[in-house]
């Protein structure tokens, strides 16, 4: 079945750029989200592309697409204490209701002031 | 505003008794679905409903069932919680048509 892999921490400085990254192992994966968990709460969407692009920015967010690696990174520009949280990549092969996502482990960034 | 709404947000319960979660929402949305987050793991889909089909992972225990009275309300019941239970439990909903899932804050569940 579908792996994702995320690493597990990230540590940067405020004002710094962040770089998550997320390797996917099935190349029918054609919906790819980001989700950002912050302590005690629930998961929320931040940003998705789909596998017929290769970049979407989104004011201080930058996903970026290499279908052929299977590779899926999150830049968050000027980062800020309160973007400190997991981030979770999580992918799914259709867009129909029901469909599973398939989420990596998350990545714990921690920003510092 | 429109939202998921998870009661209770923590739960303790004892090894081996009856526990039931609580998801409404108030999207109108078809689908519901109940994933299970296990600590610094990825949160894993145990089943959903779309409207009133169920629809259960293949490797969801037994020990975990669902219910969903009416479009607003899913529940999630664990008969006997073993200690491996313990995690927080995530609703999540979806329309018909849509791609973004919305998520509840979660129920944390404690098994003594």
């Amino acid at each position: 079945g579908e792996d994702v892999e995320q690493s597990l921490f990230l540590s940067v400085r405020e004002g710094d750029s962040s770089v998550i990254n997320c390797t996917y192992t099935d190349s029918s994966s054609t919906y790819l989200y980001w989700y950002k968990q912050e302590p005690g709460a629930g998961l929320q969407l931040l940003t998705y592309i789909f596998s017929n692009m290769d970049m979407k920015q989104d004011q201080r967010l930058t996903v970026l697409l290499n279908k052929k690696d299977k590779h899926l990174s999150l830049r968050i520009a000027d980062t800020q204490t309160g973007d400190s949280a997991i981030y979770f990549c999580a992918v799914a092969n259709d867009n129909q209701a029901g469909t599973a996502l398939i989420f990596g482990k998350g990545t714990t960034l921690s920003v510092s002031s | 505003d429109a939202m998921v709404i998870q009661n209770p947000r923590y739960q303790v319960t004892q090894f081996g008794k009856p526990v039931t979660l609580s998801c409404s929402q108030t999207l109108n949305h078809n689908v519901m679905y109940w994933y299970q987050q296990k600590s610094s793991q990825a949160p894993k889909l145990l089943f959903h409903y779309y409207d009133k089909d169920f629809n259960n992972e293949a490797d969801t225990p037994d020990n975990f069932q669902s219910r969903r009275p009416n479009t607003s309300f899913c529940f999630l019941d664990i008969r006997s919680p073993g200690l491996g239970d313990a995690a927080m439990y995530l609703c999540a909903t979806t329309a018909a048509q849509g791609y973004e899932q919305f998520f509840g804050p979660g129920t944390r569940l404690t098994v003594l």
